[in-house]
């Protein structure tokens, strides 16, 4: 079983839609999870990230966390063509020599069509 | 601020070559990591570093290799190429207190012919 597992899509909504995009990980000893943004041929960049359960909001983007099944969520509202990207869920787990590794999914591909 | 930087943005190689993908950041961040990305894999860790004059290895480390002599650069040296690193490759860079936040490059896009 991965340690991270996402739906790759891909996913197209009308403008103006709630976009639902969601990830599943199998160990729950993880703390943080956060979620990335990867338009074509560009570097991932860091959206936001929740810390254990609950809800976190940034202007139309909402992260979520339901620890009791492992299941993380990124709801987009009022999605735009602009929002049309990889989403790519990750968790960072320790490593011996310090620091965190980011073991990501797969990434789900969005388009928000006109 | 430029965040971090990669060059070049694509390259290609012949089997066997070698050459080094260059990384620097400007935000004085003492974790630095290498990715590579590949279709269906996701983004896999290749090196990472705490800080200047400290390496080790991730999950994918064989073929490459890296140094860390400043804070800044955090350069991934391919010894010799081989077509299964055809790949994009990512830098990243965080804060120590702070490493599950990592903040990526632009990516270099290799292809070894």
């Amino acid at each position: 079983q991965k340690e991270v597992e996402q739906d790759p899509g891909p996913l197209s909504v009308p403008e103006g839609a709630i976009v639902s995009l969601n990830c599943t990980y199998s160990n729950s000893a993880f703390q943080y999870f956060m979620w990335y943004r990867q338009y074509s041929r560009k570097g991932p960049e860091l959206l936001m990230y929740t810390y254990s359960s609950g809800n976190k909001e940034d202007g139309r983007f909402t992260a979520q966390v339901d620890k009791s099944s492992k299941y993380i969520s990124l709801f987009i509202r009022d999605s735009q063509p602009s929002d049309s990207a990889t989403y790519l869920c990750a968790i960072p787990q320790g490593l011996t020599g310090g620091g965190n590794k980011l073991t990501f999914g797969t990434g789900t591909q969005l388009k928000v069509e006109l | 601020n430029a965040g971090v930087t990669q060059t070049p943005k694509f390259q290609v190689l012949k089997t066997g070559q070698s050459m080094t993908l260059q990384c620097a950041q400007d935000m004085n961040h003492e974790y630095m990591s290498w990715y590579r990305q590949d279709p269906g894999m996701g983004l896999r860790l290749i090196h990472y570093s705490v800080g200047a004059g400290i390496t080790d290895q991730g999950e994918v480390p064989n073929g490459y290799n890296v140094s860390r002599s400043t804070t800044e650069d955090f350069p991934l040296r391919l010894l010799s190429a081989a077509p299964s690193q055809t790949s994009v490759y990512f830098c990243a860079s965080s804060n120590r207190d702070r490493t599950y936040e990592q903040y990526f490059g632009p990516g270099t896009r290799l292809t070894v012919t």
